[in-house]
């Protein structure tokens, strides 16, 4: 099973500030890593597939990049509605998620 | 608009099973994968296996093998997955997801919460 590690496990932001959140796995997934924002009692949201691709209605204020074994999730000023919990995902060998970063308000 | 409704909130015994579905709505229901994802309170995100609604075809997540069972029924576009052998880690909420691609999830269900508890 490829593992996914995300770090931190809780970034404090100021509200038009950027945050950089990282994914690593631990073998090579290419590009097939996805991105979700998740809030309090809703169900994920996809923000990014194929590791840079931005999903439908995705503000672009988000952008992802990386390959391989590391990824980074960029939120360049971050909103009040941005404020919530981030979740990567491979998709090259089964699925599976990392754990997950909180983005808290500093 | 792609929509998943999922079946409402349910309670089991431990040792007892439980089956979720999943409606879909705005896509042809055979086009796409329907994986099922879970996440206990408060935890992560954990995948749980996926089933092309074409063909029927299922893949498990190693964890789930031989507790978990996805079917469909394609005439009212609607998944679902069984879980049984039920124990208190089970609590969950339960989440059905479009896969697109190689399995990415562009629209999910509002989720199902099932509580085990004696």
């Amino acid at each position: 099973e490829i593992v996914m590690t995300q770090s931190p496990a809780t970034l404090s932001v100021s509200p038009g500030e950027r945050a950089t959140l990282s994914c690593r796995a631990s073998q090579s997934v290419s590009s097939n890593l996805a991105w979700y924002q998740q809030k309090p009692g809703q169900a994920p949201r996809l923000l990014i597939y194929g590791a840079s691709t931005r999903a439908t209605g995705i503000p672009a204020r988000f952008s992802g990049s990386g390959s391989g074994t590391e990824f980074t999730l960029t939120i360049s000023s971050l909103q009040s509605e941005d404020f919530a919990i981030y979740y990567c995902q491979q998709y090259k060998n089964w699925r599976t998620f990392g754990q997950g970063t909180k983005v808290e308000i500093k | 608009q792609v929509q998943l409704v999922q079946s409402g909130a349910e309670v089991k015994k431990p040792g007892a099973s439980v089956k979720v579905s999943c409606k879909a709505s705005g896509d042809t229901f055979t086009n796409n994968d329907v994986n099922w994802v879970r996440q206990a309170t408060g935890q992560g995100l954990e995948w749980m296996g996926w089933m092309n609604p074409n063909s029927g075809n299922t893949g498990y997540a190693q964890k789930f093998q031989g507790r978990v069972t996805m079917t469909r029924n394609t005439s009212i576009s609607t998944a679902y997955m069984e879980l049984s052998s039920l124990r208190s880690e089970d609590t969950a909420v339960y989440y059905c997801a479009r896969g697109r691609g190689s399995n990415y999830f562009d629209f999910w269900g509002q989720g199902t919460l099932v509580t085990v508890s004696s």
